[in-house]
């Protein structure tokens, strides 16, 4: 089955750090650009982060830059958010997402996750 | 970074009715590079439309986009209970910088 799951959403003092991963399945991971997608409660979606396929481009949203970074791991089908110095702000559902096109990297997305809820707060 | 600006912000229609959601772009999007999500509560979004008005895998033909430039929309052609949901627009394609409407919520009237 074609699925993503995050997982490692926690509650997080500001200040803290976390880190969440997004293991994948279904299809071949390592072709594809993958991305982190944030939505605040009640609120809409906020695009946070990408990693190319290969992981030799990285890209982040300016509300995150410098605080987190993204990885993955193509021998384990996984991505990651290495989420430092936490703020009340980034409390949000924390979704992964796949890029559409393979070895491509400014597309849009036809696969989500259900994701993983992050809460900053102390 | 392009801003998108959806309306209205809530749409109250009943099963049946004919839905119309717009999104317009604060520049013109290159290419047509504007898609359509879907998505209910507690669920993540669905793609439903890509490249301004073609229909992703699985999608209902109820579910139709058309524009260009700044001016986009989503149509619904006859509501379905399964279509009542918030809808988001996104542009991509060019720069590393996707953003997302804020949404539009068809609610049953």
């Amino acid at each position: 089955e074609v699925q993503l799951v995050e997982s490692g959403g926690v509650v997080v003092q500001p200040g803290g750090s976390l880190r969440l991963s997004c293991a994948a399945s279904g299809f071949t991971f390592d072709d594809y650009t993958m991305h982190w997608v944030r939505q605040a409660p009640g609120k809409g979606l906020e695009w946070v982060s990408l990693i190319s396929w290969d992981g030799g481009s990285t890209y982040y949203a300016d509300s995150v830059k410098g605080r987190f970074t993204i990885s993955r791991d193509n021998s384990k089908n996984s991505l990651y958010l290495q989420m430092n110095s936490l703020r009340t702000e980034d409390t949000a559902l924390y979704y992964c997402a796949k890029n559409a096109i393979a070895v491509a990297v400014y597309w849009y997305f036809d696969l989500w996750g259900r994701g993983t809820l992050v809460t900053v707060s102390s | 970074e392009i801003v998108l600006t959806q309306s209205p912000g809530t749409l109250s229609l009943s099963p049946g009715e004919r839905a119309t959601l717009s999104c317009r772009a604060s520049q013109s999007v290159s290419s047509s590079y504007l898609a359509w999500y879907q998505q209910k509560p507690g669920q993540a979004p669905r793609l439903l439309i890509y490249g301004a008005s073609s229909r992703a895998t699985g999608i209902p033909d109820r579910f139709s986009g058309s524009g260009s430039g700044t001016d986009f929309t989503l149509t619904i052609s006859r509501l379905e209970p399964e279509d009542f949901a918030v809808y988001y627009c996104q542009q991509y394609g060019s720069s590393p910088r996707w953003t997302f409407g804020q949404g539009t919520k068809v609610e049953i009237k």
